[in-house]
């Protein structure tokens, strides 16, 4: 069935240290593929959205490229802050529903000063 | 532009009792979604609508909760009976269409 998989439960990095969250997918079709970050106490906020037309987003400084290949849409930023902790959670608009909008687990980001 | 509501921030109930969430979606926004979100994982997919109609609720856990959508407009998710397993954020998300999801900041729900 329809997936989003992020491995990666907690990430701790020092500021201006590069991040790398991954995130694979698994659907037919042609998804709209979405990285959304949630602060503590509310509620998921979209960060950058990527469809098969344009295949990259950015937003803040931080990257995702949609690789159909390799099923991937993994975020990047070159160099965090602390204001960067968050959790982020990679994020998929079915190929052949566009109504369902399904996440993975999330990845919690800290960033130490 | 005001974002989507939802109420109760929090609730608190004993197992076996009943609560409803209610959610204020953005103006002009046909599809409405209900999530939950258990502690330090990411939001799961219970039911969605588009206007007044059920989409699928083929997520919804069990017959004890219940949504509903009757004018298009404002929903309502309802648990009768709750669980301890119950116990996570229910969040509520409009779009327009296919566009980005827009969220409230959730009903924190706590059975004991």
């Amino acid at each position: 069935g329809d997936s989003v998989i992020q491995m990666q439960g907690q990430v701790t990095l020092s500021e201006n240290d590069f991040l790398f969250i991954n995130c694979t997918y698994s659907t037919t079709g042609y998804p709209t593929l979405f990285w959304y970050v949630q602060y503590s106490g509310e509620g998921p906020q979209l960060l950058l959205q990527v469809t098969t037309a344009n295949n990259k987003g950015s937003s803040r400084g931080f990257e995702a490229t949609y690789d159909k290949g390799t099923t991937s849409f993994h975020l990047q930023k070159t160099s965090v802050q602390e204001i960067d902790s968050a959790v982020y959670y990679c994020a998929m608009r079915e190929g052949t529903n566009a109504y369902k909008v399904i996440f993975g687990k999330g990845t919690h980001l800290h960033v130490l000063p | 532009e005001a974002g989507v509501t939802q109420s109760p921030r929090y609730a608190v109930l004993q197992e076996g009792q009943a609560v409803s969430f209610w959610c204020d979606p953005i103006s002009g926004h046909d599809t409405l979604y209900w999530y939950q979100q258990p502690r330090d994982q990411g939001p799961q997919l219970l039911v969605y609508f588009r206007d007044e109609a059920v989409i699928d609720n083929s997520q919804l856990p069990s017959d004890r909760f219940s949504a509903v959508r009757p004018k298009g407009t404002n929903s309502t998710l309802k648990i009768q009976s709750a669980k301890q397993g119950d116990t996570a954020t229910y969040l509520c998300a409009s779009s327009g269409g296919a566009g980005q999801l827009y969220f409230g900041e959730g009903s924190k729900l706590t059975v004991l």
